[in-house]
């Protein structure tokens, strides 16, 4: 079946350093999500990726979909403590599932 | 609107117990799902169904059972519980826009805890 690879597991970051998680599968995606899920929580919406090679920013963070459709990426710059969680992607074929990776969870020492 | 709302929050079961999680939402979305979250592991898809009356297998379906009667609820039924299904799962719904090719964001209820003993 469809799967998602997600890289790091998990990082730890020093306040103020910059975090990326690269999310990769074998197959062409139709469009990819992120998500972000605080400890005890339920995921979150942040942001969705449909057209080859797009770039999308959202305050410090920027995502990026690949030429291929086939990766993506999630750059934090500058991480604040509020950035603590884990980041999820959520990639779909064109059917009707939406499959994730395993996520990154990221924690920020102040 | 209260969105997506799971119960119980919390469950303790003995091996073998059946139970229903309950997931309900008022959005009027068609597609509802389950997923299962475990560490390291992400959130994987149990269940999921694109209209009353219809359901279909996610990645790790077995154990587990669902029916969809309305639009607004998708109870998840594990007829016989295993300490294999201790997790926190996860209800969503999204609306499904006829003739998109490409599907819309997940909304996700708060979760409900289950261990098995």
């Amino acid at each position: 079946g469809q799967q998602v690879m997600q890289i790091p597991q998990y990082q730890h970051v020093q306040e103020g350093e910059d975090f990326t998680t690269y999310c990769n599968s074998s197959t062409t995606l139709s469009n990819i999500q992120w998500y972000k899920q605080r400890p005890g929580g339920h995921p979150v919406f942040l942001i969705q990726l449909v057209k080859s090679g797009e770039v999308k920013k959202q305050k410090r963070l920027t995502f990026q979909f690949g030429e291929a459709k086939k990766n993506s990426s999630l750059h934090i710059t500058a991480t604040q403590t509020t950035d603590v969680g884990t980041y999820f992607c959520a990639a779909h074929t064109g059917g009707f599932k939406t499959i994730f990776g395993a996520g990154t969870r990221l924690f920020v020492k102040a | 609107n209260a969105g997506v709302t799971q119960t119980p929050k919390f469950q303790v079961l003995k091996t073998g117990q059946s139970m229903t999680l309950q997931c309900a939402q008022d959005m009027n979305h068609e597609y509802m799902s389950w997923y299962r979250q475990d560490p390291g592991m992400g959130l994987r898809l149990i269940h999921y169904s694109v209209g009353a009356g219809i359901t279909d297998q996610g990645e790790v379906p077995n154990g587990y059972n669902v029916s969809r009667s309305t639009t607004e609820d998708f109870p998840l039924r594990l007829l016989s519980a295993a300490p294999s299904q201790t997790s926190v799962y996860f209800c969503a719904s999204r609306i499904d826009r006829v003739g998109s090719s490409y599907n819309s964001p997940l909304h996700f209820g708060n979760g409900t805890r289950l261990t098995v003993t």
